[in-house]
């Protein structure tokens, strides 16, 4: 199984709303990321999870909530969402300490719309 | 400032031709050069990628040409196909993570029949 799953596919909420994007693989990877991409941009990094423990975080607000409750799940909660936080949210896994850099395995993604 | 410089923003190219995107950095230290294609809908898969200890890497039709002393690198589509039409994106880490890419801003690739 090489792939990373994402739910829900799409997602629409208004400012005061609180909802979480779910984020899934079984190939054994103990790095996991998440992602925003608005469009025609290229992915800008949020957060890196290395072994269930927090390792980057790219000076996210605090509106986004990671959480890595085990080594296949990765979950990002969201509240009070400001409408230009609406973009494409992508999670990503790779390995851990075969090479320098592993490759990053992307989900599919969320398309967010935050009303 | 780390950064990649990527061009053009788009490109055109009939079925059967060559499709070439083009790369440039100016950081000295990165050490691992990817190429992904991402399809409308999808995210973003890794197409091909290099090291900088090689100056070319080949996988079927796909080809990257890496010049260290110019900075720059590059992708080669032969043979172009309508099922080629994407968003290709170059990018580069640096040596000192394992995990963070500096993304160029993207090309989009359409192949006409």
């Amino acid at each position: 199984d090489t792939e990373v799953t994402q739910t829900p596919k799409h997602l629409v909420m208004g400012m005061t709303n609180k909802k979480s994007l779910k984020c899934e693989q079984h190939m054994g990877h103990r790095a996991m990321y998440w992602y925003k991409q608005k469009a025609k941009k290229p992915p800008e990094l949020m957060f890196v999870y290395s072994y269930e423990k927090l390792s980057i975080n790219e000076s996210v607000p605090s509106r986004f909530s990671p959480e890595c409750p085990n080594s296949s799940l990765l979950n990002l909660h969201l509240h009070a969402l400001q409408p230009e936080d609406s973009a494409l949210y992508l999670c990503a896994s790779s390995q851990e300490g075969l090479a320098r850099f592993s490759e990053q395995f992307f989900g599919p993604g969320t398309r967010l719309t935050v009303l | 400032q780390q950064q990649v410089k990527q061009s053009p923003q788009s490109l055109i190219v009939q079925k059967g031709g060559i499709s070439i995107i083009n790369c440039a950095y100016e950081n000295t230290a990165f050490d691992y050069f990817p190429w992904y294609q991402q399809f409308p809908g999808k995210g973003p898969a890794l197409l091909i990628a290099i090291r900088p200890d090689v100056s070319e890497k080949k996988e079927g039709r796909f080809t990257i040409s890496f010049n260290k002393s110019a900075k720059q690198f590059s992708l080669h589509i032969m043979d172009s196909q309508p099922g080629d039409s994407a968003t290709y994106f170059c990018a580069a880490s640096p040596m000192d993570s394992n995990y963070q890419l500096i993304w160029g801003a993207g090309t989009k690739l359409i192949i006409k029949p």
